[in-house]
């Protein structure tokens, strides 16, 4: 079957704008996942849902990011008055059951705030 | 607190030569440990999972690698370098899902 998708690709927006990162996973995936990795490290842990709850948001930034998965499969990442320093890769993975298992990633949104 | 500690941020090695990449955890329990490459403008994708079964765990392309609990280790082996093996190398603790700095690896003709 199909892989995780992304979309946008890519993202340019300006410091201070809204902006809304989707993501598509595995059909039947019960965990879905949120990550940013910025240049030269390694991806950064955001949020993890189970279903439609987030199981753990402990690695959101601040209040300014927010995520959501109303039905359990499709999920956004909204960021509100987008920083410079938000610029990175944003990725996105899911996996059958929980964290445990095996993460399938998807191709990453690459947002560069100007 | 879960965190994960790659040793060494790049790694250079001939091709047909051995590999080793090291990673040292700390967790509150016995976690589960990944290893995940990540080639040039490619998504990421898993090598081998450690669950608490067998502490030698093979995985893709040749990979293994072993769980030393004494030790808090769980270093990324591989007998023979292939140019293709060439990429960053991620060890990730699923307690919290935390990330390495990662390895870039780099295979010499």
């Amino acid at each position: 079957g199909a892989g995780v998708s992304q979309t946008p690709s890519n993202k340019v927006t300006e410091k201070g704008k809204y902006v809304e990162l989707r993501c598509d996973p595995i059909s039947g995936h019960t965990a879905l996942y949120w990550y940013r990795q910025s240049l030269g490290q390694g991806p950064e842990f955001l949020i993890y849902f189970q279903g439609t709850g987030a199981a753990d948001d402990s690695g959101l930034p601040n209040d300014r990011f927010f995520a959501v998965r109303p039905e359990g499969s499709v999920s956004t990442l909204k960021i509100q008055r987008t920083e410079r320093g938000d610029s990175a890769v944003y990725l996105c993975a899911s996996s059958l059951y929980g964290r445990a298992e095996t993460q399938y990633f998807g191709p990453g949104t690459r947002l560069l705030v100007l | 607190a879960q965190s994960v500690t790659q040793l060494d941020s790049h790694v250079s090695v001939s091709e047909g030569t051995p590999v080793l990449l090291r990673c040292n955890y700390s967790s509150s329990y016995s976690p589960s440990l990944f290893w995940y490459v990540q080639h040039p403008n490619k998504g990421l994708q898993l090598l081998l999972k450690y669950t608490s079964a067998a502490t030698l765990v093979k995985g893709i392309n040749g990979f293994e690698a072993e769980f030393k609990k004494s030790e808090t280790s769980f270093h990324l082996t591989k007998p023979s370098a292939h140019m293709s093996d060439a990429a960053e190398y991620f060890c990730v603790v699923s307690e919290g899902m935390r990330f390495g700095a990662g390895t870039r690896l780099t295979v010499k003709p």
